[in-house]
């Protein structure tokens, strides 16, 4: 199994931009999960769905931020428009249902807004 | 906020047992100790979990206190590759508006040294 598979590895933009971080899950994982790592504020979970469907978005931080899955095996995080602020790694992960499953983790996305 | 207390970095030498304590005193019954490791630039990994009863497997034991106020993860045998934030997670289950969230705190910073 591959495991998570997030693209792209880095991503380098100007404010204002938008930028769009792509998920790949594990086949046969139910659940997916949007999380945001700064030094500031640790690991904060954004969005999680549940067969496609979200779940809670409580951790969205504001309207410039949207999370779409499309389909079991593909999601999309959208920042538009992008600010400085908005520069961290950000990670997906699955599992294969959303309570005590364990979620794994893939690689992240390392975002830097100038 | 994460409901977990741990100290925010230890030392442990190569080869020896690495001790990770873990306070939780306001735990409640239906709530799981979950605990995770980051190692640089890499996405959180799954190391073991447990409800009241110690458990144990290929990377890790977890020994959980009678009151399930506190608990401490062993590596047996630590080796410079275990050098990584881990960190202690309380998770609720099913049926909370909290489900399948990893509300992740500061964790310990372990540093394995030769």
């Amino acid at each position: 199994d591959a495991g998570v598979i997030q693209s792209p590895r880095h991503e380098v933009t100007e404010m204002g931009q938008e930028v769009t971080l792509r998920c790949k899950p594990i086949s046969g994982h139910n659940s997916l999960f949007w999380y945001r790592q700064t030094m500031m504020r640790g690991l904060e979970l954004l969005i999680y769905f549940n067969n496609n469907v979200p779940i809670d978005d409580s951790g969205m931080p504001e309207d410039r931020f949207s999370a779409k899955m499309p389909n079991a095996s593909f999601s999309t995080l959208k920042i538009q428009p992008s600010e400085p602020r908005d520069s961290a790694v950000y990670f997906c992960a699955s599992s294969p249902g959303p309570d005590t499953d364990t979620q794994y983790f893939g690689p992240g996305t390392r975002l830097t807004v100038l | 906020d994460a409901k977990t207390t741990q100290p925010p970095s230890m030392d442990c030498a190569e080869g020896r047992a690495a001790n990770l304590p873990c306070n939780h005193s306001t735990i409640s019954g239906n709530e799981y100790v979950y605990w995770y490791r980051q190692i640089h630039s890499q996405g959180p990994q799954y190391i073991i979990h447990g409800l009241k009863n110690n458990e144990t497997n290929e990377m890790a034991s977890l020994i959980i206190t009678e009151d399930r106020k506190s608990s401490t993860l062993i590596l047996p045998h630590a080796t410079l590759r275990d050098t990584a934030v881990y960190y202690c997670i309380v998770r609720l289950l099913n049926g909370s508006s909290n489900t399948g969230k990893l509300i992740f705190g500061q964790g310990t910073t372990l540093q394995v040294k030769p």
